[in-house]
């Protein structure tokens, strides 16, 4: 995870949208991408972008990509207690996924 | 398709005793991955197999850890003798090939949950 690095708490409103940043150093990665953790369970893949990107969107998920700065971020639009979980963001470097440590986002009434 | 299978759930050992983690990866995938993810940090690759061949243990404390893919589908992790510091969530994935960064290439088992007393 040294190579991605993460803000590590977020806390957000119920309907309010959720901004998480991720930072990476590996400037040949081909695709990053975004995990959701939920409390004992394993990696659930949201989504991902190809570095030729700037930007996608996914429902209520919207994934913005500056890769001169090396910037990843995570916007989640309308955020419900159903996506209080830890967020990880990743990328490939060759053949290996490197992660982060994790945002633990809560969203609170 | 079902998913990355791994047993057991949970596990507790004493410090100083052995333990395997299992892992079934998705039919026809022919990566395996074991990732050590310690409370607070971000999951960290400990060893990886394209079909039965390694292709990558660095990671791996070798002194201590074994990984085998024998007939290039499920896999085993030991932990012999365990320490302290090896409680943790070990997770299993598997992906298509090698290398594959697309949508489909990573998906992950629900995990063995460690913990060394």
């Amino acid at each position: 995870g040294e190579d991605v690095e993460q803000s590590l708490f977020l806390s957000v409103r119920e309907g309010d949208s959720s901004v998480i940043n991720c930072t990476y150093t590996d400037s040949s990665s081909t695709y990053l991408y975004w995990y959701k953790q939920e409390p004992g369970a394993g990696l659930q893949l949201l989504t991902y972008i190809f570095s030729n990107m700037d930007m996608k969107q996914d429902q209520r998920l919207t994934v913005l990509l500056n890769k001169k700065d090396k910037h990843l971020s995570l916007r989640i639009a309308d955020t419900q207690t159903g996506d209080s979980a830890i967020y990880f963001c990743a990328e490939i470097g060759g053949y290996k996924l490197s992660f982060g440590a994790g945002t633990t986002v809560t969203v609170r009434a | 398709e079902a998913g990355v299978a791994q047993s057991p759930r949970y596990k507790i050992i004493e410090k100083r005793q052995s333990v395997a983690f299992w892992c079934n990866p998705i039919s026809g995938h022919a990566t395996l991955y074991w990732y050590q993810q310690i409370l607070g940090q971000g999951p960290k690759l400990l060893i990886q197999f394209q079909n039965n061949g390694v292709v990558d243990d660095s990671q791996l404390p070798k002194d201590r850890f074994s990984a085998e893919r024998l007939k290039g589908v499920d896999s085993t992790l030991k932990i012999q003798p365990a320490k302290l510091e090896d409680s943790a969530v070990y997770l299993c994935a598997s992906s298509p090939r090698t290398g594959d960064g697309s949508n489909y290439g990573y998906t992950f088992g629900s995990g063995t949950r460690l913990t060394v007393v």
